[in-house]
């Protein structure tokens, strides 16, 4: 079935560090990726998407292209500030197969930045 | 806010209590979903409605019981639960279980803990 598989965390970098969290998928046909951020005691926010092969989303300076080559969708970040600590997931949405459609996640990477 | 609100934010019960959750969104979407997410577990899909329609049950214990009277209204109905169902309980919504381009919105979620 369709699945997700992202970097352990937690990952700990300074403030104004280059951010790359890596995500790969597995699924069958051609998936919409998403990247998913949980602020402490919140629920999840949709911070950028991509629905085809080569498209790049971006959100609050985060990035994300998806590659179909390589079955990834990698999250970057030029330079992260302290307030961007958080638990992100990566997740997929297929229209058939194993997902029925439902959005499947990764098991998250929690990201804590220094001062 | 994002559109989705869940009520309470905190909940404190007991073995033989029976309290029920509350998630409410006037997004016009028409797919809910209830999650549960514990410490150090990915994210677990409990139950999906799709027009008021449950499509979903990935093997959820019955003494958890999902209601959705209206496509804007979702309830997790809770009774005689274990100290293990203790977690965050998150409801989301989207424009329907089947469209693969659009994201989930999810609400603050539920902490519950049960003592």
């Amino acid at each position: 079935g369709d699945s997700v598989t992202q970097m352990e965390g937690p990952v700990t970098l300074s403030e104004e560090a280059f951010l790359t969290i890596n995500c790969t998928y597995t699924a069958t046909g051609y998936p919409s990726l998403f990247w998913y951020v949980q602020y402490p005691g919140e629920g999840l926010q949709l911070l950028l998407k991509a629905t085809k092969a080569d498209d790049k989303g971006s959100n609050k300076g985060f990035e994300a292209t998806y590659r179909k080559e390589t079955t990834s969708f990698h999250l970057e970040k030029g330079s992260v500030q302290v307030s961007d600590s958080a638990v992100y997931f990566c997740a997929l949405r297929g229209n058939y197969g194993g997902s029925q459609g439902n959005l499947i996640f990764g098991k998250g990477t929690k990201l804590s930045v220094k001062p | 806010e994002t559109g989705v609100t869940q009520t309470p934010r905190h909940l404190v019960m007991g073995m033989t209590n029976k309290k029920s959750l509350k998630c409410e969104q006037h997004l016009g979407h028409n797919a809910m979903y209830w999650y549960k997410q514990s410490a150090k577990k990915p994210l677990e899909l409990m139950f999906v409605y799709n027009f008021k329609e449950q499509t979903e049950n990935n093997s959820v214990p019955s003494r958890f019981s999902p209601e959705c009277p209206n496509s804007s209204h979702l309830f997790l109905h809770l009774h005689t639960l274990q100290p293990e169902d203790s977690a965050l309980y998150l409801c989301a919504s989207s424009q329907d279980s089947t469209g693969q381009t659009y994201g989930y919105t999810f609400g603050s979620g539920t902490r519950l803990t049960v003592v």
